[in-house]
């Protein structure tokens, strides 16, 4: 199937700051997006969705970016709080189910 | 509880032996999902129910993987003669509704996963 990819496995920001995660997709047909939050032990939660014919939509402290010229999506936290640390997820329907890339840990230093 | 939720929690099998995981979707839910989660990586999809039907088994990794939901609520992964390459997080989801033009993907639900681990 088409591959959803993430640049970095791990990201490590400053309480407070801003974290951006990124993800690059391939197939460019794609046209709904969602990012998922994962903490430990637990399973995937949605975070926020954008669809194809936005480039941006913001939510409670986060912000996903749409490029769709270079296949490109992002996640922004403001604010990062320790309660942020997780492993996020982008991930594309493939018909019936999702195809989600490797994902990027996030960790909140104090 | 009005989430998802799977057992056991955690399991450990030695190799060869069968295992059985549960998965109770949230209530009235009509699809329900199988996902396998290797450690440091996405979940990948195993299988997909529309209430009691199996309309995609697609992902399952080979024929040692079962999955069932014969009263279209409460489903069972099974995986027989299990390996050590089965070892891995097991996640279940549900969905209120069938995919359709107007359903959302932002109402799939998952649940906590099981933990198998072969030995």
């Amino acid at each position: 199937g088409e591959n959803v990819g993430l640049h970095l496995p791990t990201l490590s920001v400053q309480e407070g700051d801003n974290s951006i995660i990124n993800c690059a997709y391939s197939n460019s047909a794609s046209d709904y997006f969602i990012w998922y939050k994962q903490e430990s032990g637990k399973g995937p939660q949605f975070i926020i969705d954008i669809r194809s014919n936005m480039d941006k939509r913001q939510g409670q402290r986060v912000t996903v970016l749409l490029n769709k010229t270079v296949k490109h999506l992002s996640l922004q936290i403001a604010a990062t709080q320790p309660g942020d640390s997780a492993v996020y997820f982008c991930a594309d329907p493939d018909g019936q189910n999702f195809v989600f890339g490797p994902g990027t840990r996030l960790s909140v230093l104090p | 509880g009005a989430g998802v939720s799977q057992s056991p929690r955690y399991k450990v099998a030695k190799r060869g032996q069968d295992v059985a995981l549960r998965c109770d979707p949230i209530s009235g839910h009509v699809s329900l999902f199988w996902y396998q989660q290797a450690l440091g990586q996405g979940p990948e999809f195993l299988t997909y129910f529309q209430n009691e039907a199996q309309l995609d088994k697609s992902g399952l990794p080979s024929d040692r993987f079962f999955a069932e939901r014969p009263e279209g609520s409460v489903s069972t992964l099974k995986i027989q003669r299990t390996q050590q390459e089965d070892s891995a997080v097991y996640l279940c989801a549900s969905r209120p509704r069938e995919l359709t033009a107007a359903s959302s993907y932002n109402e799939q639900f998952f649940g906590p996963g099981t933990r198998l681990t072969v030995l």
